[in-house]
């Protein structure tokens, strides 16, 4: 089983629609968690940390299930300009220094006119 | 202000070359992190920095690669004799230092050097 999972869709999705993602990790010793966006030929950016309790941010809620072991990313009301790439990341902490983030290989998401 | 720069920003050369590629993190971030991502794919972790120490190089793929990072700011990452596997977009991603769960972890990526080796 993969670190990260995430389906790798393409989501196609006409403008206005409500679309969900989910990721699943494995290790359950994990403790941070993201989602990022990369655009076509472009570098990944930062969308949002997902917290505990869940969190908002305009139109994107995430939510973190510890006892399934999954994130998810909801977008309300998409945009054209929300068609991108999707990338869960996940942060396990573990003993010593490893800092290394554990990467999806994303979810492609289309949205269409 | 600044963010993360890469150069060169592409990068062709022969099977059988060296080439270096340079990242220049954010001023203040002492977290750097070298990733490839080949077309179509996700990111391949290569190594990581804190500071000029790298506690995990796990991620290199061969003993043709190598980073070093000096005055824990601009790194290097060197593939020695280049082969048409090594052509990708190899990302360079800065964070700051943390301590509490979660924060600093942030990664703020430069735009990449794309490679193409003939």
């Amino acid at each position: 089983r993969k670190e990260v999972e995430q389906d790798p869709g393409p989501f196609n999705v006409p403008e206005g629609a409500t679309v969900a993602f989910n990721c699943t990790y494995s290790n359950s010793a994990s403790q941070s968690f993201f989602w990022y966006r990369q655009d076509c030929r472009k570098e990944p950016k930062l969308l949002m940390s997902v917290y505990s309790s869940g969190n908002e941010d305009g139109r994107f809620t995430a939510q973190l299930n510890r006892a399934s072991q999954y994130i998810s990313l909801l977008i309300r009301d998409s945009k054209l300009s929300d068609s991108a790439t999707y990338l869960c990341v996940v942060s396990p902490r573990g003993a010593g220094n490893n800092r290394k983030l554990i990467w999806g290989l994303g979810t492609s998401l289309a949205v269409n006119p | 202000g600044a963010g993360v720069s890469q150069s060169p920003s592409n990068k062709v050369t022969e099977k059988g070359k060296d080439v270096e590629l340079r990242c220049d993190p954010i001023s203040g971030h002492t977290a750097l992190y070298w990733y490839r991502q080949s077309l179509g794919q996700g990111l391949e972790f290569l190594i990581y920095f804190q500071g000029n120490s790298a506690p995990d190089k796990s991620g290199l793929p061969s003993d043709r690669f190598s980073a070093e990072r000096t005055g824990g700011s601009v790194s290097t990452l060197t593939i020695q004799r280049t082969q048409q596997e090594d052509s990708a977009v190899y990302l360079c991603a800065s964070s700051l230092d943390f301590g509490l769960a979660g924060y600093g972890e942030t990664q703020y990526f430069g735009p990449g050097t794309r490679l193409l080796v003939l």
